[in-house]
């Protein structure tokens, strides 16, 4: 059964302080990786896709890498403004279905 | 209006009572989505749509109805609800099977509560 697990569940940092998120995923025919921003009480919003192993992309502060096993969303000098929930999740079966992970919930503070 | 909208914002429902949550999008995709986000769990895919053409039902209750009458709209009929069917209920579109995708786009989400 496909499965993405995300890791830390919560993750604080202090403005600039520079950290990392994974997201681990089984690996059955991998056919897209995604990253996705969630503030609350809103619905997510795309960030990146990822397609095969040592691709990578990168848009301001953030940084995705992909390896054969998991992701990793690099998140340099953060700010106070990245603070949100970020969710991954990869294609699995058919009609483009998207499963998620629980998601990191991120808080940088001042 | 671009993107996806998702109306209501917030409903507050008895166990008894009888609501429809409304999606429309207007980028031109063929397939949308209904996912149930509860709290630290992940998003649970609830039903798929393509061409308007209802082709995954994840085993979701009979009590969550879900209707696509054209491209551009997906509902989501309520009845009978019970509290833990509380949650963020969040449509989505994609370009969908056979086309090169980007992501899907997700409206804010109806934020239900069952009382």
């Amino acid at each position: 059964e496909d499965q993405v697990t995300q890791s830390p569940e919560a993750l604080r940092l202090q403005e600039g302080e520079s950290s990392s998120l994974n997201c681990s995923y089984t690996v059955s025919g991998l056919r897209g990786l995604f990253w996705y921003r969630q503030d609350p009480g809103k619905g997510p919003e795309f960030l990146f896709t990822l397609y095969s192993a040592g691709e990578e992309k990168e848009k301001e502060r953030l940084k995705a890498t992909l390896t054969k096993k998991e992701s990793f969303l690099h998140i340099t000098a953060p700010k106070p403004e990245d603070s949100a929930t970020y969710l991954c999740a990869k294609f699995s079966g058919g009609y483009n279905k998207l499963i998620f992970g629980a998601g990191t919930r991120l808080a940088v503070h001042p | 209006e671009t993107g996806v909208t998702q109306t209501p914002r917030h409903l507050v429902m008895g166990m008894t009572n009888k609501k429809s949550l409304k999606c429309e999008q207007h980028l031109g995709h063929n397939a949308m989505y209904w996912y149930k986000q509860s709290a630290k769990k992940p998003l649970e895919l609830m039903f798929v749509y393509s061409l308007e053409e209802r082709v995954e039902n994840n085993s979701v209750p009979s009590r969550f109805s879900p209707e696509c009458p054209n491209s551009s709209h997906l509902f989501l009929h309520l009845h009978t609800l019970q509290p833990e069917d509380s949650a963020l209920y969040l449509c989505a579109s994609s370009q969908g099977q056979g086309a090169p995708n980007y992501g899907y786009t997700f409206g804010s989400g109806t934020r239900l509560t069952v009382v």
